[in-house]
Formats: C-alpha cells, sequence, structure tokens
C-alpha cells in the first residue's frame, strides 16, 4: 500500500522569504502522480502543483516549486517570496495511474509572518 | 466554468439517523471522489465514481455509500450515523478517472 508521509506538521516564513515542505512517499508503483493542495482556512482545497512520475524535470508554477527525487521518494514544495496569502495548510498527495483516489499526507500548516 | 459544489454547506444530525450529501462536478468532469477529513484522520479516500460505476472504495464499513448519476452528479450516504462521523466531507471531480482532482468547499457533518 502506498503511504504519503510529511514530517512537519507546522512551519513558519517571513513574508517575501522562500519556505521548502518536506514530503516523502512509498510506492512500488513506476507509473503515479504527486500533488501539492493547498487548504486555507476557509477549507476549500486548491491544487497548487503536480507532478508526473515519468517526467524528470520539476513542476514550477509561478512562485511554487518542486524537488521531485524519484529515487529517493521524495517531494518537496518550495514557495519563493512569501505572501500572506500563502498562509494555508498545505497537503501532498500520492495519485495513483491505476485507481482514481488520492492518498494523503497528514499536512503541513504554513504561517506566514508580516 | 463554475466550480465543484456541494450541498448542503453545513448538517447537524443525531446519532442513529442517516444522511445525504451531494456533489455536483466541474461540468465535463466524469469522475468524482469523496473523502472524510477530520484533525484526527487526516483525509480519508472513502469512494470513487467514474461514469456511474464504483472504481474505487475505501476502507469505510458499509454504512457509507455512494451513487452517480447519468449528468455525473454524485450523493453519498451515511446511514446510523455515529458520534465518529462528524467530519468535514470533501467531493473532488476531474475529467478522467486519473487526473488531477479538483474539490469542492466540503459538507460539515456534525452529529449529536
Amino acid at each position: 500500500a502506498q503511504t504519503v508521509t510529511q514530517s512537519q506538521p507546522e512551519m513558519s516564513v517571513q513574508e517575501a522569504e522562500t519556505v521548502t515542505l518536506s514530503c516523502t512517499y512509498d510506492t512500488s508503483e513506476s507509473d503515479y502522480y504527486l500533488f501539492w493542495y493547498k487548504q486555507p482556512p476557509s477549507r476549500q482545497m486548491i491544487l497548487v502543483i503536480r507532478q508526473e512520475a515519468y517526467k524528470q524535470q520539476n513542476a514550477t508554477e509561478n512562485r511554487f516549486s518542486v524537488n521531485f527525487q524519484k529515487a529517493a521518494k521524495s517531494f518537496s514544495l518550495k514557495i519563493s517570496d512569501s505572501q500572506l496569502g500563502d498562509a494555508a495548510m498545505y497537503f501532498c498527495a500520492y495519485g495513483s495511474s491505476n485507481t482514481g483516489k488520492l492518498i494523503f499526507g497528514q499536512g503541513t500548516t504554513l504561517q506566514v509572518k508580516p | 466554468k463554475a466550480g465543484v459544489t456541494q450541498t448542503p454547506r453545513y448538517l447537524i444530525k443525531t446519532r442513529g439517523q442517516q444522511v445525504t450529501l451531494s456533489c455536483s462536478p466541474i461540468s465535463g468532469h466524469r469522475s468524482v471522489s469523496w473523502y472524510q477529513q477530520t484533525p484526527g484522520q487526516g483525509l480519508q479516500f472513502l469512494f470513487e465514481y467514474f461514469s456511474e460505476t464504483q472504481r474505487n472504495k475505501g476502507n469505510f464499513p458499509g454504512r457509507f455509500s455512494g451513487r452517480q448519476f447519468s449528468n455525473s452528479r454524485s450523493e453519498m450516504n451515511v446511514s446510523t450515523l455515529e458520534l465518529g462521523d462528524s467530519a468535514l466531507y470533501l467531493c473532488a471531480s476531474s475529467i478522467g478517472a486519473y487526473n488531477e482532482q479538483f474539490f469542492g468547499p466540503g459538507t460539515r457533518l456534525t452529529v449529536l
């Protein structure tokens, strides 16, 4: 069975600085997807970024980028130029190519200090 | 394009009752998944429907059931409610079964 681990329950960053959230996963599959989702206090879950396992290039979306290390089964999220609106719970999620379900980590609460 | 909508947004029920939650996916999306979110257990997969067929089911008791209609709208039902069923129930839709999922705002269920 696949598992996702986020070892940082809480993180904080100063506005305009950079922060990296960690995620590791375990799987025996070779084809899968990885996602970072953001859940602000309003509770609406928002997709931040997606990475296909077969792609070597790390995904980037504006200020958000990932460091995908397939052999190490690591998938970290880097947020550059942090903004107050980035404060939220961030979930790392694994999506199997064989099923339609997502397996989530426990989440990391990110605090952005002005 | 309108996002995923869920109704109702809040529900208060008592133990032993049953409840039905509704989810309307993004137009054109054929896959609908349901998740339960609690502070203790985090986000757990309930089930996934694709073209009216349940494709996958999580590790939940048979009191939790669902269905999908021909217009891709989905409902989930919880019978004989227990206190532990209090949670935020999230619905997510995707174009296909293996694409990124877009979430609705959730239904907050409180069981007294």
